[in-house]
């Protein structure tokens, strides 16, 4: 099994419309967890950190369940803008950041 | 500003040639990492440095070297010895422990 394991996509959603992206990891022992957005050929850029009693930035909400280890990323109202690469990032006991293969959106008029 | 400057950007060598890209950066931060990024994929850690002086192996760290004489400074060398060496390269730093990372541009390598 993966450390860290999401569903490539790609996700195809209309603007406007609600969609939401999972994340798996393996290590119990894991501290840390943040949501890391990639356009095209850059460099990733933080999105959000995920925080035990989640949290929300405007359209975006992060949630971790410990218990299932798994965390979760709700874009309402999708914007154009939002079509990215979303990258879930997961810091073990040994603080090394750990990548998923990230999840395609595409946000289409 | 503070961050993290990576170059070059673009980087094309031929078969058999050792390139070093270079990655500096002004945050203070402890720990150092290079990752790369092949098309449709994540990011596979290559090396990381905790601490000046020190570095470990990442998932995928045959056929590249590293250093860290500084700690503002984290070179990465891909050598003859990767046999495909052609992706997209990222840097990144962290205060060592908090796990949120910064990056650099990324520099991309082809080889001819």
């Amino acid at each position: 099994r993966k450390e860290v394991e999401q569903d490539p996509g790609p996700f195809n959603v209309p603007e406007g419309a609600t969609v939401a992206f999972n994340c798996t990891y393996s290590n119990s022992a894991s501290q840390s967890f943040f949501w890391y957005r990639q356009d095209c050929r850059k460099e990733p850029k933080l999105l959000m950190s995920v925080y035990s009693s989640g949290n929300e930035d405007g359209r975006f909400t992060a949630q971790l369940n410990r218990a299932s280890q798994y965390i979760s990323l709700l874009i309402r109202d999708s914007k154009l803008s939002d079509s990215a690469t979303y990258l879930c990032v997961v810091n073990g006991g040994s603080y090394i950041p750990t990548f998923g293969r990230g999840t395609s959106l595409i946000v289409h008029p | 500003d503070g961050g993290i400057t990576q170059s070059p950007k673009y980087l094309f060598r031929k078969e058999g040639q050792n390139v070093t890209l270079s990655c500096e950066q002004n945050l203070n931060h402890d720990a150092m990492y290079w990752y790369r990024q092949d098309p449709g994929q994540g990011l596979r850690l290559i090396y990381y440095s905790q601490i000046v002086n020190d570095f470990q192996k990442g998932d995928i760290a045959e056929g590249y070297s590293v250093s860290r004489e500084k700690k503002e400074s984290f070179p990465l060398t891909v050598t003859s010895a990767q046999k495909n060496p052609t992706a997209f390269y990222l840097c990144a730093s962290s205060i060592f422990g908090d796990g949120e990372l910064f990056f650099g541009e990324g520099s991309r390598l082809t080889v001819l």
